[in-house]
């Protein structure tokens, strides 16, 4: 069975500065990667997603994540934080079923707090 | 592009009585998914359908959850009867599946529905 982990509960970081949200996986075979983020009494919106290719993978919001083949990491990074990006932050795994279906797992997410 | 609709957005129940939510996917999406959000937690897959067919159910506490997706557009989850730890959000999500090919794996959520268990 697949499962991700989220070390971090709280990220703090200063307006302007760079971010990185943890995450490391594990998974049975190819690794399917995403990234959600969930603002307060909002279902959740996708950010970015690695199915296969370039290690470092774009996103919305000038976010992107790097795939880590050998750490089974894909952490999440945003060179200038806005203080509008503090939101709670979801990594995904998912192998691909049978049919061509993702069954998406979550992690426990981390809350992004930007200070101005 | 209207998204995910969900419903009630609000739910209080006494335990032992029964709930029901509403699901109607984005127009065109083949794949449903019903998620639990428990306060402080990931959201956990209870059952995943492509058109009106079972891909996984194998978390669904199947003695007092049911899910239908009978005509492979909208859904409904019930709970019947509740429990206290049944209080959580309960988000529903649709994926598009372009034809011939594999999923684009990006979920498009609804804005979920709170249930509280008293």
């Amino acid at each position: 069975a697949q499962s991700v982990a989220q070390p971090e509960d709280q990220v703090n970081v200063a307006e302007g500065n760079p971010l990185t949200v943890k995450c490391t996986y594990s998974v049975s075979g190819n690794p399917y990667l995403f990234w959600y983020v969930q603002y307060p009494n909002r279902g959740l919106q996708f950010l970015l997603k690695y199915i296969t290719g370039d290690n470092l993978v774009k996103g919305s919001y000038g976010f992107e994540a790097e795939f880590n083949k050998s750490q089974t990491s894909f952490h999440l990074k945003k060179p200038s934080a806005l203080v509008s990006d503090s939101a709670l932050y979801f990594c995904a795994v998912s192998p691909v079923a049978s049919g061509g279906s993702y069954i998406p797992t979550f992690g426990r997410g981390t809350s992004l707090i930007v200070h101005p | 592009e209207a998204g995910v609709a969900q419903s009630p957005r609000y739910k209080i129940i006494e335990k032992r009585q029964s709930v029901a939510f509403w699901c109607n996917p984005i127009s065109g999406h083949a794949t449903l998914y019903w998620y639990q959000q428990i306060l402080g937690q990931g959201p956990k897959l209870l059952i995943q359908f492509q058109n009106n067919g079972v891909v996984d159910d194998s978390q669904l506490p199947k003695d007092r959850f049911s899910a239908e997706r009978l005509k492979g557009v909208d859904s409904t989850l019930k709970i019947q009867p509740a429990k206290l730890e049944d209080s959580a959000v309960y988000l529903c999500a649709s994926s598009l599946r372009p034809s011939g090919g594999a999923e684009t794996g990006e979920l498009f959520f609804g804005e979920g529905s709170r249930l509280t268990v008293l």
